[in-house]
């Protein structure tokens, strides 16, 4: 159980694209979903935490009109990347949780190629 | 955000137990520690999570000492697919009724066969 799928797992398009990554929880109602960015050799940084039926939630230094954030449903988030150019380059990982009292579980991330 | 220390390497013998130690000396009384992998060009998988008591499940146990300021995770019988970089996250408020992770460097588990 705790299903998290992330699609598309890889991604390569050129400078000025806009660029979507859905999030889905397969096998429970995500309440809460989650987006990270993973730069080589690094570990994850929070991006932003969305509720559903909410406006998102933003990390200081992340920009919100850069990084559009859609949780319309308990199984879906969405995450545009507007405008992209190479230094979005990264590993964009999602997560969901079920509830307070629930640990988040992962997507397998989706890897952004910015040429 | 309570901080954790972790080592930044190990390793483990293949079916010896493997003992990933975690400081979190600054904890408070209601934050969880939880426990992830993460292998390489995956998103973390979830382990094992714990407030006071100790716990286990069928990957992992957890080990919290009776002032809460560290903690072990313990793997019973490493494989080689248990190599990855293993997170101790302290669990925090973030505003509302959100919880978040902060992630850390971790510690990189290597099993040897």
């Amino acid at each position: 159980g705790a299903v998290v799928s992330q699609h598309p797992s890889r991604v390569i398009c050129k400078s000025g694209t806009s660029v979507k990554i859905e999030c889905r929880s397969l096998d429970f109602q995500a309440t809460t979903m989650f987006w990270y960015r993973q730069f080589p050799k690094q570990s994850l940084m929070l991006m932003a935490t969305s509720n559903e039926g909410s406006k998102a939630t933003y990390e200081q230094g992340v920009e919100k009109d850069k990084f559009l954030i859609n949780h319309a449903s308990l199984t879906l988030s969405t995450l545009t990347v507007t405008s992209a150019h190479p230094e979005d380059s990264s590993f964009y990982i999602c997560s969901a949780s079920g509830g307070q009292d629930q640990p988040q579980h992962f997507g397998d991330g989706t890897r952004l190629s910015i040429l | 955000d309570a901080k954790t220390t972790q080592p930044p390497s190990m390793d483990c013998a293949e079916g010896r137990a493997a003992n990933l130690p975690c400081n979190h000396s600054t904890i408070s009384g209601n934050e969880y520690v939880y426990w992830y992998r993460q292998i390489h060009s995956q998103g973390p998988q979830y382990i094992i999570h714990g407030l006071k008591n100790n716990e286990t499940n069928e990957m992992a146990s957890l080990i919290i000492t009776e002032d809460r300021k560290s903690s072990t995770l313990i793997l019973p019988h490493a494989t080689l697919r248990d190599t990855a970089v293993y997170y101790c996250i302290v669990r925090s408020w973030s505003g509302g009724s959100n919880y978040k992770l902060t992630f850390g460097k971790g510690t990189l588990l290597t099993v040897n066969p």
